[in-house]
């Protein structure tokens, strides 16, 4: 079956800007989105159609895509995005596949 | 304001059953695609099943097809999960979640733009 591929991790200071990849074959002609999740809450949508920010999402958080690897940019990171990101794209049909998520550490 | 929240959840033993129930407020649950996603304990969002506004496109993921049934009640403006056979691998975090689809009028074209509200989830633990 499909599979988007995350890295586990990723660790960045504060005021720093992190980026997350997630990487598909099927990137260069499907949407990625992303979400943000942490634990007891219920995840957050921050990026859709690989580039656009969701409703009351910060500008500090942006997308972008090239070739078969899409990236989730955070700039000036605060301890607050410290969390789990998840990147999603259709699998085939109408069947959604999620990458296997990338814990960002906010030193 | 939009929320979805589910129930449902419990302990059951390997190959029992369990239904749980997202219930919608805020919003009419029948004008959206609405989908089912799990996290097992130490793992990612895995994706379960989703069904369309008309209810005559419902899809699976592998891992539940001929197990799981998705459905909805209208006029209790809620979605549910019927889970059958059960499996260790099935315990998890449930989540129910909204799919959101932009009209483009110049397009004629509806675009997804994601999942844009979820639930808190509810818990199953399937253990002997």
């Amino acid at each position: 079956s499909y599979e988007l591929t995350q890295p586990p991790s990723v660790s960045v200071s504060p005021g720093q800007t992190a980026r997350i990849t997630c990487s598909g074959d099927a990137l260069p002609k499907q949407y990625s989105y992303w979400y943000q999740h942490k634990a007891g809450q219920a995840p957050i949508l921050l990026i859709y159609k690989d580039t656009e920010r969701a409703s009351g999402i910060p500008g500090r958080f942006s997308g972008s895509s090239s070739g078969t690897t899409v990236t989730l940019t955070i700039n000036e990171v605060q301890a607050e995005d410290g969390a789990d990101y998840y990147c999603q794209s259709a699998d085939s049909g109408d069947t959604w596949v999620f990458g296997g998520g990338t814990k960002l550490t906010v030193l | 304001q939009m929320q979805l929240v589910e129930t449902g959840g419990g302990l059951v033993k390997p190959g029992g059953s369990l239904r749980l129930s997202c219930v919608a407020s805020g919003f009419t649950l029948s004008d959206y695609y609405m989908n089912w996603i799990r996290q097992a304990p130490g793992k990612g969002l895995e994706w379960v099943s989703n069904m369309s506004t008309s209810g005559n496109n419902i899809n699976y993921a592998d891992a539940v097809k001929g197990r799981f049934t998705i459905s909805r009640d209208n006029a209790k403006n809620s979605l549910y999960l019927q889970m059958n056979n059960l499996k260790v691998e099935d315990t998890a975090l449930y989540y129910c979640a909204r799919d959101f689809y932009q009209y483009n009028s110049a397009e004629n074209y509806y675009y997804y733009h994601g999942m844009d509200v979820w639930g808190r989830g509810t818990t199953v633990t399937v253990s002997s």
